[in-house]
């Protein structure tokens, strides 16, 4: 089946650190990937999205790139802000249903 | 824009209780999922729909059921409440089209049982 790893945290860094949460993903034929985050008291937003191969997302100075041959969806900002302490889970929808295959989470806090 | 409403933000029930959580949607969206999310463990799916009256097992369906009666709600049900089942519960839905459409969430429930 699906299986989504992403790194574990916490991870602590402090303003305009360089950021890089490491998501790598096992799935058959041609999943989507997301990755989502969740504000202290908040639901699940979606932060960004990659639809096939090499394809880039990006939101909020947040990146990300689909790459099928290391099977990974890294997600990577330059310069982090303390409003962007939150968890980030790393996902992926199989290529034929909406089904969400979620990694454990990766708790953010930045500190001024 | 999407909106998914989760009816408690926070909810505290007792052992045995017959608990109901309910999601309502806006748009008129066929799939319906309900997810419980727990420190260290992520996001797992407990059931889902993809019509009125049609239902499937996710991950993790034990202890619950779900009731989707009417297209916009989906209700997930703890039979007999346990304190295994303190969580906090996340209700989302896709908009319709290509199966590559991220899941709108909501506020979500915690939901604590004594």
């Amino acid at each position: 089946g699906n299986s989504v790893t992403q790194m574990e945290g916490p991870v602590t860094l402090s303003e305009e650190a360089f950021l890089t949460i490491n998501c790598t993903y096992t799935a058959t034929g041609y999943p989507s990937l997301f990755w989502y985050v969740q504000y202290p008291g908040e639901g699940l937003q979606l932060l960004l999205k990659a639809t096939k191969a090499d394809d880039k997302g990006s939101n909020k100075g947040f990146e990300a790139t689909y790459r099928k041959e290391t099977t990974s969806f890294h997600l990577e900002k330059g310069s982090v802000q303390v409003s962007d302490s939150a968890v980030y889970f790393c996902a992926l929808s199989g290529s034929s249903n909406y089904k969400l295959t979620f990694g454990k989470g990766t708790l953010l806090t930045v500190n001024p | 824009d999407v909106k998914v409403t989760q009816s408690s933000r926070y909810l505290v029930k007792r052992t045995g209780e017959k608990v109901f959580l309910e999601c309502v949607q806006d748009m008129d969206h066929e799939n319906m999922f309900w997810y419980r999310q727990d420190p260290g463990l992520g996001l797992r799916l407990i059931y889902f729909s993809y019509d009125v009256k049609m239902k499937e097992k996710g991950d993790i369906p034990e202890g619950y059921s779900v009731s989707r009666e009417k297209k916009e709600r989906f209700s997930l049900i703890l039979e007999s409440a346990s304190t295994n089942q303190t969580s906090m519960y996340l209700c989302a839905s896709p908009p319709q089209g290509r199966v590559n459409q991220p899941q709108h969430f909501g506020d979500g429930t915690r939901l604590s049982i004594l």
